[in-house]
């Protein structure tokens, strides 16, 4: 089955700080790959599709990058309000899995 | 506005089956792929199944095959997942999503329906 592993499993950063979250596909799927964001007691709400494309209305401290199978999610800059749980997915054929999620917390 | 709302969910037994549905509206139903994601309390999200536009191809996780069945009635612009053969570990809270496009992320998804399966 196909496997996407985040890492870490949980973070604490400072407000500011720059931080990144990887995610690795078991095997190439090009950039089909999509990071959601879950913030505590809310719906998913996607941020990045196809590896890079930033959705409408995400804020630009958000970045993604990579393709094949090493993906990453990137914060420049840490706020409060960004405080949630982040997952990867795959959909570039079935299963579309979600990586095991990331939870970023503020020092 | 796109809207999604889900239906169906409850407490059942081990064995036990549900019929899901999400009735949508605010765009074109008939357009888009639609799926179902799962997320038992206090875990990550779980892809379940997805079903084309037109109905006519639909995918499956592993650990839902042969016990869950995706369709859609696009004269209705409605969503469903028939779930037989409930495990205690199909517990979740199942969430409907519209994809972008065929093959897609999903960008915009409901409130969500909970299932129960307990003895």
């Amino acid at each position: 089955d196909m496997q996407m592993t985040q890492s870490p499993s949980s973070l604490s950063a400072s407000v500011g700080d720059r931080i990144t979250i990887t995610c690795r596909a078991g095997r190439g799927i090009g950039n089909y790959l999509a990071w959601y964001q879950q913030k505590p007691g809310m719906l998913p709400k996607l941020l990045i599709h196809l590896a890079s494309t930033l959705q409408s209305g995400v804020p630009s401290r958000f970045s993604g990058s990579g393709s094949g199978t090493d993906f990453t999610l990137t914060i420049s800059s840490l706020q409060p309000e960004d405080v949630a749980t982040y997952y990867c997915q795959n959909y570039d054929n079935a299963p579309l899995t979600f990586g095991g999620g990331t939870k970023v917390e503020i020092k | 506005e796109v809207q999604l709302l889900e239906s169906g969910g409850g407490l059942v037994q081990p064995g036990g089956s549900l019929r899901l549905s999400c009735a949508a509206s605010g765009f074109i139903f008939s357009s888009y792929t639609m799926g179902w994601v799962r997320q038992a309390p206090g875990k990550g999200l779980e892809w379940v199944s997805d079903i084309s536009s037109s109905g006519t191809r639909t995918y499956y996780a592993d650990s839902v095959k042969g016990r869950f069945t995706i369709s859609r009635d696009n004269s209705k612009n409605t969503l469903y997942l028939q779930v037989n053969s409930l495990r205690v570990e199909d517990t979740a809270m199942y969430h409907c999503a519209k994809a972008m496009s065929s093959g897609s992320s999903y960008d915009y998804w409901g409130q969500g329906t909970l299932v129960t399966v307990s003895s």
